[in-house]
């Protein structure tokens, strides 16, 4: 089975813009969550989607939105770009209803830049 | 809300040394306790976690971790590290309505086999 997808890998944007990541989960997990990773804050969760619903949300102010499309991809997307959102940024996925492992399987990561 | 401390930001150790790696938290609820792994240019992976039952819970390579609710601790241990023990470990919490899904972090612990 593949793992977790994401792409891209790597992303340089200016203040201001905004950014659209994605994962793929792996084939038949339904549960898609996003961190984010920083050298000053570690990992911090942002929020999970489940068959197309956000089912629990993190402490990011509402520049920071996602989506889960019904083949359960997802997407993250930050607007209005600051300099304190580089990070690496983490799709992980798991089956979600009806599974008891309470595993996540992590991607390798978007790593965006922000200048 | 829920907090994740992990007492040691890198340990050093010789290999076939034991290793000890330290982790608190506080939650107001009863959470599940994890350990995730991350190998050097690898994404994060499930060491084990701890849902309920016996407090003693441990991993197919060799890592075992106690949960203790006195102390709300859930420290990690290994009798013998290898070379290829080397590696980011982090500690995890999750309350229990959200499956593994909504994980809060520590900062990680950097461990260094040194031969």
């Amino acid at each position: 089975k593949a793992g977790v997808t994401q792409t891209p890998r790597y992303l340089i944007k200016t203040r201001g813009q905004q950014v659209t990541l994605s994962c793929s989960p792996i084939s038949g997990h339904r549960s898609v969550s996003w961190y984010q990773q920083t050298p000053g804050q570690g990992l911090q969760f942002l929020f999970e989607y489940f068959s197309e619903t956000q089912r629990n949300k993190g402490n990011f102010p509402g520049r920071f939105s996602g989506r889960q499309f019904s083949n359960s991809r997802s997407e993250m997307n930050v607007s209005t770009l600051e300099l304190g959102d580089s990070a690496l940024y983490l799709c992980a996925s798991s089956p979600g209803a009806g599974s008891y492992s309470y595993e996540q399987y992590f991607g390798p990561g978007t790593r965006l830049t922000v200048t | 809300a829920q907090s994740v401390t992990q007492l040691d930001s890198q340990v050093p150790v010789f290999e076939e040394a034991p290793v000890e790696l330290r982790c608190n938290y506080s939650s107001s609820v009863s959470v599940y306790l994890f350990w995730y792994v991350q190998y050097p240019n690898q994404g994060l992976q499930l060491l084990l976690k701890y849902l309920s039952g016996s407090t003693l819970v441990e991993s197919i390579n060799g890592f075992e971790a106690e949960f203790n609710k006195s102390q709300t601790s859930f420290h990690l241990r290994k009798p013998s590290v290898h070379i290829s023990d080397t590696a980011e470990y982090f500690c995890a919490v999750s309350p229990p309505e959200a499956a593994g899904n909504k994980l809060t972090f520590g900062g990680g612990t950097r461990v260094l086999v040194k031969p």
